[in-house]
């Protein structure tokens, strides 16, 4: 069976505070995907990244980074000098290719506080 | 293109009343999910489609049901609505498996079943 933990419920942190939003997965698969998602105050979902099981460079796009590290199954999410506008829920998904069904976690709320 | 469309995007149901959900993607994507959102839970897939005229199961599918008669829309239906069904719910489309590309979600519908 397939899971994604976020354990981070709730994090707040001031204004320019760097915070890392952890995920967890669970699958047997060898091959599989990982995404994350936010979730704004109005409540839809926006696309953050994708990374299959293959690639475990990485990835830095502007002040968002994401550590995938298949040796412990996490794929954490980094906010460097956050802002206002970061307040979200963030979620983490997994998927095994098995007819495109995302495996959501429970998501982890995000204040950013000025 | 207005991507993935919902409708309604608010309804209050008393207990017993039904009603339809309807998805609307004009991005000429196979697959498409219903998704509900539950405080504290994430998403949950009810189910999906991986084209026209096909419906599968996803993780909570009981009370709901599901029709794509077009390949742009995916309805989804409440035959006996039960407080339990309150929820949000997200419709998604995606061109392929949510593996191989992400999946792209309408604003959501918020039910209330009283």
């Amino acid at each position: 069976a397939q899971k994604v933990t976020q354990a981070q419920t709730e994090i707040s942190v001031v204004e320019k505070e760097d915070v890392t939003l952890d995920c967890v997965y669970e699958t047997r698969d060898t091959t599989y995907y990982l995404f994350w998602y936010k979730q704004p105050p109005s409540g839809e979902l926006v696309f953050l990244i994708r990374r299959n099981s293959f690639d475990e460079q990485n990835e830095i796009s502007g002040r968002y980074s994401w550590n995938f590290q298949k040796s412990t199954s996490s794929f954490n999410f980094t906010i460097t000098a956050s802002q206002v506008v970061d307040s979200a829920v963030y979620f983490c998904a997994l998927s095994v290719n098995q007819g495109g069904k995302l495996i959501f976690g429970q998501g982890t709320e995000l204040s950013v506080k000025p | 293109n207005a991507g993935v469309t919902q409708t309604p995007k608010f309804r209050v149901l008393k207990t017993g009343q039904s009603m339809t959900l309807l998805c609307a993607q004009d991005m000429n994507h196979e697959y498409m999910y219903w998704y509900r959102q539950d405080p504290g839970m994430g998403l949950r897939l009810i189910h999906y489609s991986v084209g026209e005229g096909t419906t599968a199961k996803g993780e909570v599918p009981d009370g709901y049901n599901v029709s794509r008669l077009k390949k742009q829309n995916f309805l989804l239906g409440l035959e006996s609505a039960a407080p339990s069904q309150t929820s949000v719910y997200f419709c998604a489309s995606s061109p392929r498996e949510a593996g191989s590309y992400e999946q792209y979600f309408g604003p959501g519908t918020r039910l209330t079943v009283t």
